[in-house]
C-alpha cells in the first residue's frame, strides 16, 4: 500500500530564514506530486505540482520554490521567509489523476 | 476567478438529522467529482467521488448526487453524527488529460449531539 511522509508537522521560523519542507512517497512510483497551502478563508491554494523528477509547475508566484530531486521525494523550500509565508502546507500525491493523498501538514508560523 | 464554489462557510446540522453541502462549478470541461474531509491540523482524507457519467454515488451514509446541466453536487451525509464535524471540500477534474484538481473553498461542517 501507499504511504506519504511530510515532515515537521510544526515550525516555529523567523523573518528571513530559509525553510526546507519535506515530502516522500511509499508503495508506488512516478507519482503526481503537490505542494497546497490552506489559508483560512481560502482554501486550498496549490502552490506547485511534479509529474515527474526535475519536472516543476509553479502556480502562484510567490516566496517560495519546489524541487523533485528523486521519484518519490517532494521539497518545498524558501531562500528567505516572509510574515506572509506563515499557513498551513500540505503535500500531496495522486497516481491516475483521480483522488489524491494528502500528507498530515506543516503547520508554519514565521515570527 | 472560482470555478469550484462552496457558498456556504459554514453549516450547523444536530446529530442523527440529514447534512446537505452544496458545491457548484462553472467550467464544463470538469468530469469528476470527488469531495475530501479535513480535521484541523490534518491532511484533507479522500471521501467519495462521482463520474459525470452518473448522477449519484451512494457509500454508506454518503450520498453524492451531480446535476450536471445545473453544473452542481451535493453530498448528503445520512444520519449525521458529531465525528463528522469538519471541512469538507469540493474538487474538480477536468476530462483531456489534466490531472490538476480544483478545489472550493471548503464548508464547515458541526454537528451538534
Amino acid at each position: 500500500s501507499q504511504t506519504i511522509h511530510q515532515w515537521p508537522a510544526t515550525l516555529v521560523q523567523p523573518v528571513g530564514s530559509p525553510l526546507s519542507l519535506e515530502c516522500t512517497v511509499e508503495g508506488t512510483s512516478n507519482p503526481n506530486l503537490y505542494w497546497y497551502r490552506q489559508a483560512a478563508g481560502r482554501g486550498l491554494q496549490l502552490l506547485f505540482y511534479s509529474v515527474g523528477i526535475g519536472q516543476i509547475s509553479s502556480e502562484v508566484p510567490q516566496n517560495l520554490s519546489a524541487s523533485r530531486p528523486q521519484d518519490r521525494q517532494f521539497i518545498l523550500s524558501s531562500k528567505k521567509l516572509l510574515l506572509s509565508d506563515s499557513g498551513f502546507y500540505l503535500c500531496a500525491y495522486d497516481l491516475w489523476g483521480r483522488e489524491a493523498f494528502f500528507g498530515q501538514g506543516t503547520r508554519l508560523t514565521v515570527v | 476567478d472560482q470555478q469550484v464554489k462552496q457558498n456556504s462557510p459554514s453549516l450547523s446540522v444536530q446529530e442523527g438529522r440529514i447534512s446537505i453541502l452544496n458545491c457548484d462549478y462553472t467550467n464544463s470541461m470538469f468530469d469528476y467529482f470527488l469531495w475530501y474531509k479535513k480535521y484541523p491540523a490534518e491532511g484533507p482524507t479522500f471521501l467519495i467521488s462521482i463520474s459525470s457519467i452518473k448522477d449519484k454515488n451512494e457509500d454508506g451514509r454518503f450520498t453524492v448526487f451531480l446535476n450536471k446541466s445545473a453544473k452542481h453536487l451535493s453530498l448528503h451525509i445520512v444520519p449525521s453524527q458529531p465525528g463528522d464535524s469538519a471541512v469538507y471540500f469540493c474538487a474538480a477534474l477536468p476530462s483531456g488529460g489534466s490531472y490538476i484538481p480544483t478545489f472550493g473553498r471548503g464548508t464547515s461542517l458541526i454537528v451538534h449531539p
